[in-house]
Formats: C-alpha cells, sequence, structure tokens
C-alpha cells in the first residue's frame, strides 16, 4: 500500500464547475499537508497547504484535511480552463525537514 | 526574482551510457532537492542538500547515481550507467528555509527529460 493514495483521472469538467479533488493516506504522523499545481513540461507549484486539519480558503481554491479519516480535499469554484493541469497532494511529517510525499497526481481537464 | 533553472531540459541516451544534470537554485536558498518524477506518478525525493551537505539521500540509487553541492549553491546530478527505467523527469527544488519542525515552501524548477533507449 503507497503512504498517499490520488486518483490519477483523468477528470474532465465544463467551465464553471466545482472540482473535488482528494488524497487518502496511511501515515498518521503527517501534519503538514500541500496541493502543488503542475502545468505541462512544467515543475510543480505549491497552491496551498494547511497544518493539521481543518479548512483554508484561498480566493476560488479550498483544502481541507479530516486527520481522523486520514483523507484530503481541495475543491475548485467556477473552475476555469487555466486550471487544466495535474493536481499532486503532498504531505510532510513533524520535524520532517521539508521531505514531502507527493501523491500521483489527478489530471484535470477544464472544458469551455 | 529568478526562477530554479535547470538544464539541459531534455536528454536521450542509450542505456549504459551517463548524464549529467545541473540545478541552479533560488539565491538565497540553503536547501536544494532533487526528485524523479516517472511518467504517471508524483515526484520521488532522491536527496536533499542543506548548503553543502546531504541531510537526505535515503532514495538515491548510489550505485548508479551521484550528486553534488559545490560551494552551497549549484548542483550537479550524475547518472551512471544509465538504466532504461531511469527514464524520468528529474526536477530540482530549492526552498529558503530548512528547520527540525515547520515547513517551507519548494520552488520546482521545469525539470530535465531523460529518455534512456
Amino acid at each position: 500500500q503507497k503512504e498517499v493514495e490520488q486518483d490519477p483521472g483523468p477528470l474532465s469538467v465544463p467551465e464553471g464547475a466545482i472540482v473535488s479533488l482528494n488524497c487518502t493516506y496511511s501515515n498518521s504522523a503527517f501534519q503538514y499537508f500541500m496541493w502543488y499545481r503542475q502545468y505541462s513540461r512544467k515543475g510543480p507549484e505549491l497552491l496551498m497547504y494547511t497544518y493539521s486539519s481543518g479548512n483554508k480558503e484561498d480566493g476560488r481554491f479550498t483544502a481541507q484535511v479530516d486527520k481522523s479519516s486520514k483523507y484530503i480535499s481541495l475543491f475548485i469554484r467556477d473552475s476555469q480552463p487555466s486550471d487544466s493541469a495535474t493536481y499532486l497532494c503532498a504531505m510532510q511529517l513533524t520535524g520532517g525537514g521539508n521531505k514531502l510525499t507527493f501523491g500521483t497526481g489527478t489530471q484535470l481537464k477544464v472544458e469551455l | 526574482e529568478a526562477g530554479v533553472a535547470q538544464s539541459p531540459r531534455y536528454k536521450i541516451i542509450e542505456k549504459r551510457q551517463s548524464v549529467a544534470f545541473w540545478c541552479n537554485p533560488i539565491s538565497g536558498h540553503a536547501t536544494l532537492y532533487w526528485y524523479q518524477q516517472i511518467l504517471g506518478q508524483g515526484p520521488k525525493l532522491l536527496i536533499q542538500f542543506q548548503n553543502n551537505g546531504v541531510v537526505d539521500d535515503s532514495q538515491l540509487p548510489k550505485d548508479r547515481f551521484s550528486a553534488e553541492r559545490l560551494k552551497g549553491v549549484d548542483s550537479t546530478l550524475k547518472i551512471q550507467p544509465a538504466k532504461l527505467e531511469d527514464s524520468a523527469v528529474y526536477l530540482c527544488a530549492s526552498s529558503l528555509w530548512f528547520r527540525t519542525s515547520g515547513t517551507g515552501e519548494l520552488f520546482f524548477g521545469e525539470g530535465s527529460r531523460l529518455t534512456v533507449l
């Protein structure tokens, strides 16, 4: 079993839709949870990060962490074609020295 | 502010040949990382440097991979001899902050895409 599981997609939605991206994990010691966005042939870029459980909102993006279920989510409201990318969840242990464990990524396509 | 620079962007070699990738991190970033991203997978950490010292190389296949960071700035990742399964994108990242607790944002370069035939 992988430490971090993520549905690879691809996920195709119409413009304006609400998108839900999810990851599950097995290591209960993870404390930092991130979402990175990766455009084709580019490096990942940090979208959001959350410490421990709870919600965090930034514009059209909302990140949720449920440590009791070992489940994290990223919601994208009013999705745009420019949101088409691969979304990678990543996690880190407390005291983990910035060492991230990534999911496999979900490929998202937002169509006009 | 200039981002993380990597070269070459693309490299095609035959198995058993050698290859080297170069990375120049964001100015002032003490921590540098090399990740391997195989098609359809998430990035996997190969090695992490703090200044010019190795923090973590537990997932680096040391029989064929080597990396150095001279003077705590630029870094080179070498593969010798290459195998078919080394075909991947090699991502370099840097961060401003390394501590035993907390986290700092990683800034990634565009990657070096290696194809081994």
